[in-house]
């Protein structure tokens, strides 16, 4: 099955405290990105990856790192994470701009 | 930077009511432009999408969209919703100045259906 996975699914951690997010998707998928969703914001682009070793800053990427060295694969790492880190977030691939994006179900991240 | 404009933040409509979800972007280049549905508590799924051709565009459960360059809109419409069309919409915009690479998401319309 095409999917896109995450994992966590749920993380509460404390100011600080560094953490990964993992995302991998089995559609091999050039495009992949990350996303926070916050009420009343929508979704706002942290980073994205054209391909392996190609990454991009989105539109709030301060606080946060990406990599992605096999293509697969596209962790989110919080080096310290604050409370205004707390959001839900999405990963996402595709394969090429025009195609359908495929979300993972999402990781809701609390940072106390 | 593009931007994307979802004029309601909430649409309340009773069931087999027509509904129009409103949805502007700010540049008029070449933009390839899409609607995304969650349902509650589960990630974002396209629902139909416009790159090029035909402005009128439709997904396989009745929504359809149209692509109005001289406005920058993208306005999505269904004849008659249903209670399981009850979830949050997001418009979203790539464009050529990132090379289609980024997507900007409006801040998303939830549309209750009522009975």
């Amino acid at each position: 099955e095409a999917q896109v996975t995450q994992n966590p699914r749920y993380l509460i951690t404390v100011t600080g405290k560094k953490l990964t997010v993992t995302c991998s998707q089995n559609m091999n998928h050039e495009y992949m990105s990350w996303y926070r969703q916050d009420p009343g914001l929508g979704l706002r682009q942290i980073y994205y990856s054209m391909n392996v070793e190609a990454t991009d800053k989105g539109d709030v990427p301060e606080g946060y790192k990406v990599s992605r060295k096999e293509k697969r694969n596209f962790p989110l790492i919080l080096e310290s994470p604050s409370p205004n880190q707390t959001s839900l977030y999405f990963c996402a691939s595709r394969d090429q701009p025009r195609d359908t994006q495929y979300f993972g179900p999402g990781t809701r991240l609390t940072v106390l | 930077a593009q931007s994307v404009t979802q004029l309601d933040s909430q649409v309340p409509v009773f069931e087999e009511a027509p509904v129009e979800l409103r949805c502007n972007y700010s540049s008029s280049v070449s933009v390839y432009l899409f609607w995304y549905v969650q349902y509650p508590n589960q990630g974002l799924q396209l629902l139909l999408k416009y790159l090029s051709g035909s402005t009128l565009v439709k997904s396989i459960n009745g929504f359809e969209a149209e692509f109005n360059k001289s406005q920058t809109s993208f306005h999505l419409r269904k004849p008659s919703v249903h209670i399981s069309d009850t979830a949050e919409y997001f418009c979203a915009v790539s464009d050529p100045s990132s090379g289609y690479s980024t997507l900007t998401f409006g801040k998303g319309t939830m549309l209750l259906v009522s009975p």
